[in-house]
């Protein structure tokens, strides 16, 4: 079982740069989401999506954009990235809610 | 806006002693609260939750426990043991959205 992969598990970036991150999930869940993790700072939502086709923003969106075309997939973009989003990035999925959120292992990613 | 405060920062217990995180929230639409577990290089999991028609759930050695009308919920882990250290999140969700607290790390010491 997959559950949520996330792909790539590194990434180095150049200031200005943009890159994708993509999330894909095998439980058919309605819900995914996108966080970033930082020392001392916890899991803070970027942002989410309820369903195929629909977005929204969370707690930190400035700087990223996502989409939702297919159910399985969400995919976080950094149009031009910079050092403040030096940052462990994890997506999560759930079936509805509120209910049990399921984790991938992250994308370390170091923008210099 | 919606927030979840989570104390302490650090704990440290003695292996065989007992762990306690605490965790407040804003939101009073939140009505489900989960905990997760975070070893290192891995995602979050998931190790208990409890929803607000409780006041207590237990599964073996952890339990939680949640108190509406004070917006707190405790996780409480008894008879430590080194694979308990990790870092701890709790997490409150209204509709949609799930916020977590800055999160707790917790060392078993020998």
């Amino acid at each position: 079982n997959a559950g949520v992969t996330q792909t790539p598990k590194f990434r180095v970036l150049k200031t200005g740069q943009s890159m994708t991150l993509l999330c894909a999930q095998d439980m058919n869940h309605e819900y995914m989401y996108w966080y970033r993790q930082d020392p001392g700072m916890g899991l803070r939502l970027i942002h989410y999506s309820v369903g195929e086709g629909t977005t929204a923003k969370g707690e930190v969106p400035d700087g990223y954009n996502v989409s939702r075309l297919k159910k399985q997939n969400f995919l976080l973009g950094l149009e031009s990235a910079a050092p403040s989003q030096t940052s462990v990035y994890f997506c999560a999925s759930s079936p509805g809610s509120p209910t049990e959120a399921f984790f991938g292992q992250g994308t370390r990613l170091t923008v210099v | 806006g919606e927030n979840v405060e989570q104390h302490p920062s650090t704990l440290s217990v003695q292996e065989g002693d007992s762990a306690v995180i605490k965790c407040t929230y804003s939101d009073s639409a939140s009505n489900y609260f989960p905990w997760y577990k975070q070893e290192l290089g891995k995602g979050p999991q998931l190790i208990i939750d409890i929803r607000s028609n409780v006041g207590e759930k237990k599964d073996q050695r952890i339990a939680v426990t949640l108190n509406k009308t004070a917006k707190h919920f405790s996780l409480h882990i008894t008879e430590t043991q080194p694979e308990d250290s990790a870092v701890y999140f709790c997490a409150a969700v209204g509709s949609i959205k799930i916020i977590f607290g800055k999160g707790t790390r917790l060392h078993i010491l020998p």
